[in-house]
């Protein structure tokens, strides 16, 4: 059974049309990762959370949001989807430092 | 700035053969080190990991080798099968703060019958 669940494992958006990907964990892992994966690039760090505490790439764009209301569930919303913005995210989890991360399947974002 | 680099994108090897995926890095405050693979439409799964404190780690068919000074470490995939063509994804992270992994662009293997 899957252990980091996203969803959807599609999605189509319209250009500037607000979008929220979700990943949930069945883990009980209390760090949690979401990476943009660019065609033939490698996965790039967008934000992670330990605990309740966000740490945000300095990089990465103000359009790119996260929430985690619990344990189990983090939400990475886009704001206002670019062209530039179509990706594979994925969401991994972790437990506590110096672990392995278990990455979910990945929601790949086409925006129209 | 690429901190991990994957410098083949591809590697075909015949099935039964020896696979070597090669990573090298950059930053010496890395210090663990760990292979992923993936398939298509599939999230990268968990291969081997490598301390820095270790210059080899076996699982099985999967030997992991870190040389420091030379800041390279290698995948050696013995014998190789159908079933491990899939993209490998070098990945490096220090031990101290946040544990965040810094991923290769990775190597799109392909075992050949």
């Amino acid at each position: 059974d899957a252990m980091v669940i996203q969803n959807p494992r599609y999605q189509v958006t319209q250009f500037g049309k607000p979008v929220t990907l979700s990943c949930s964990q069945t883990l009980n892992h209390n760090v949690m990762y979401w990476y943009q994966q660019k065609s033939s690039q490698a996965p790039k760090l967008l934000f992670h959370y330990y605990d309740k505490d966000f740490n945000n790439e300095a990089d990465t764009p103000d359009n790119f949001q996260s929430r985690r209301p619990n344990t189990s569930f983090c939400f990475l919303d886009i704001r206002s989807p670019g062209l530039g913005d179509a990706a594979m995210y994925l969401c991994a989890v972790q437990r506590g430092a110096g672990n392995i991360q278990y990455f979910g399947a990945g929601t790949r974002l086409s925006v129209l | 700035d690429q901190q991990v680099k994957q410098n083949s994108p591809s590697l075909s090897v015949q099935e039964g053969r020896i696979s070597i995926l090669n990573c090298d890095y950059t930053n010496s405050m890395f210090d663990y080190f760990l292979w992923y693979k993936k398939y298509p439409a599939e999230g990268p799964t968990f291969l081997i990991s490598i301390s820095s404190i270790k210059d080899k780690n076996e699982d099985g068919r999967f030997t992991v080798f870190l040389n420091k000074s030379a800041k390279h470490l290698s995948l050696h995939i013995v014998p190789s099968q159908p079933g491990d063509s899939a993209v490998y994804f070098c990945a490096a992270s220090a031990q101290q703060g946040a544990q965040k992994l810094v991923f290769g662009q990775g190597t799109r293997l392909t075992i050949n019958p």
